[in-house]
């Protein structure tokens, strides 16, 4: 079954408001990455984070990694039209080390 | 620049047929990938390869076969199609497992009727 979870499914927000996404993993990760899809194109990747609560930041964009490297954040202040999308966490468990774990993802829909 | 790319974009089978989709890639990454995209499913890994002339099965291996005969092409067949196999199909390669991002193809939009 799935292993690594993200809430919410969905999220519907104002244009300048905040959004934030959390992936949970039910064992620890070695690492954690986010992809971002733009509605009918592929997933590009953001970042990976490796470190017990790394924190990274890419603009708007604040990623983080949990204490435990069970579970991860991404945090967007102030969104734009241009952040709509399905944003992923994917996971490499430390059990298994030949494969990465998509989460459900998490679609964001910005109103102007 | 191509990175990585699939062939067909858009595809209709017939319940029964078989069909191949071919994933290029021209950044001489070692691992590469087929997903698959369902709504709320996210994506789920069909199989993989660890370099050329290696394959391993992912998280939904059956109704598909694939191949790495180059280091460059990774190939997903379908033997049998079957409604269940309507989806969209990622190809992605990377580096290595851990420490690179995976880069993805543009999809195939595949339906079975």
């Amino acid at each position: 079954g799935q292993q690594v979870m993200q809430i919410p499914q969905y999220q519907h927000v104002q244009e300048g408001e905040d959004f934030t996404t959390y992936c949970n993993s039910s064992t620890t990760l070695s690492n954690i990455q986010w992809y971002k899809q733009r509605p009918g194109g592929h997933p590009v990747f953001l970042i990976q984070l490796v470190k017990s609560g790394e924190v990274k930041k890419q603009k708007r964009l604040t990623f983080q990694f949990g204490e435990a490297k069970k579970n991860s954040s991404l945090h967007i202040t102030a969104t734009q039209t241009t952040d709509v999308g399905t944003y992923f966490c994917a996971g490499t468990l430390e059990t298994s080390y030949d494969k990465v774990i998509f989460g459900p993802g998490t679609s964001l829909s910005v109103i102007p | 620049n191509a990175g990585v790319t699939q062939t067909p974009k858009f595809r209709v089978l017939k319940t029964g047929q078989s069909m191949t989709l071919l994933c290029a890639q021209d950044m001489n990454h070692e691992y590469m990938y087929w997903y698959r995209q369902d709504p709320g499913m996210g994506l789920r890994l069909i199989h993989y390869s660890v370099g050329e002339g290696t394959t391993a099965k992912g998280e939904v291996p059956d109704g598909y076969n694939v191949s790495r005969l180059k280091k460059q092409n990774f190939l997903l067949g379908l033997e049998s199609a079957a409604p269940s196999q309507t989806s969209v199909y990622f190809c992605a390669s990377s580096y290595s497992i851990f420490t690179q991002p995976q880069h993805f193809g543009d999809g195939t939009r595949l339906s079975i009727l």
